[in-house]
């Protein structure tokens, strides 16, 4: 069975640009999240979607959107990039989106930012 | 406030030696559940356990074993006889019973397993 599938793998853009990053979750995964990874850090939790809607949100500013389509992938936009948002973006997916549930994570979106 | 502790940032050790990657956290939830990720250079985080407030069994897989304890709010992880392929990043991380799905994650200790 095919993992989480994020596209594009590498991104390169300059600021005040607009980015649209997208996933798709393990088959029969019905939940996505989001993660912020800068380098050397953590990832840190941007967004999750659950059938659609919007479970929870992390501490990042209104230019950060998602939305998640009927057939659960997702879409992560940014818009007017700041050089901070220059990271590796992770999406996971999950069976059942609880907070016990195991996250499969995908290979991640690498964008810089000039 | 949730948060993870991984004070170690770096470790290095020669194949076949034991290791021992440290986890301290925090939370107000009397249930939760904790985790431990791998990040291989690929990037691709792999899941290896997950653990729930209410179990503290420790746990062994091959040569992967984890160490909870409440008392000291640790979630110790040890690799037993370490191999070259062990190197990479690893990532303690906390979820608590809030409704929905966020994993808050430590800094990470970086493992060098060589020859």
């Amino acid at each position: 069975d095919a993992g989480v599938t994020q596209s594009p793998t590498h991104l390169i853009k300059t600021r005040g640009q607009h980015v649209t990053l997208r996933c798709s979750p393990i088959s029969g995964h019905k939940s996505v999240s989001w993660y912020q990874q800068v380098l050397g850090q953590g990832p840190q939790f941007i967004f999750q979607y659950y059938e659609k809607e919007e479970r929870g949100r992390g501490n990042f500013p209104d230019r950060f959107s998602a939305r998640q389509f009927p057939n659960y992938s997702s879409e992560l936009n940014v818009n007017a990039l700041l050089l901070g948002d220059s990271a590796l973006y992770l999406c996971a997916s999950s069976s059942t989106g609880g907070p016990h549930n195991e996250q499969f994570f995908g290979p991640g979106t690498r964008l810089t930012v000039l | 406030a949730q948060k993870v502790t991984q004070a170690q940032t770096e470790i290095s050790v020669v194949e076949k030696e034991d290791v021992t990657l440290d986890c301290v956290y925090e939370t107000r939830d009397t249930t939760y559940y904790l985790f431990w990720y791998k990040q291989p250079p690929s990037g691709e985080l792999v899941f290896l356990i997950r653990r729930n407030s209410f179990d503290e069994q420790n746990e062994i897989s091959g040569r992967y074993s984890w160490n909870f304890q409440k008392s000291t709010s640790s979630f110790n992880f040890t690799i037993t006889a370490s191999q070259v392929v062990d190197s990479a990043v690893y990532f303690c991380a906390l979820s608590e019973d809030t409704g929905f799905q966020k994993l808050v994650f430590g800094t990470g200790t970086r493992l060098l397993v060589s020859p």
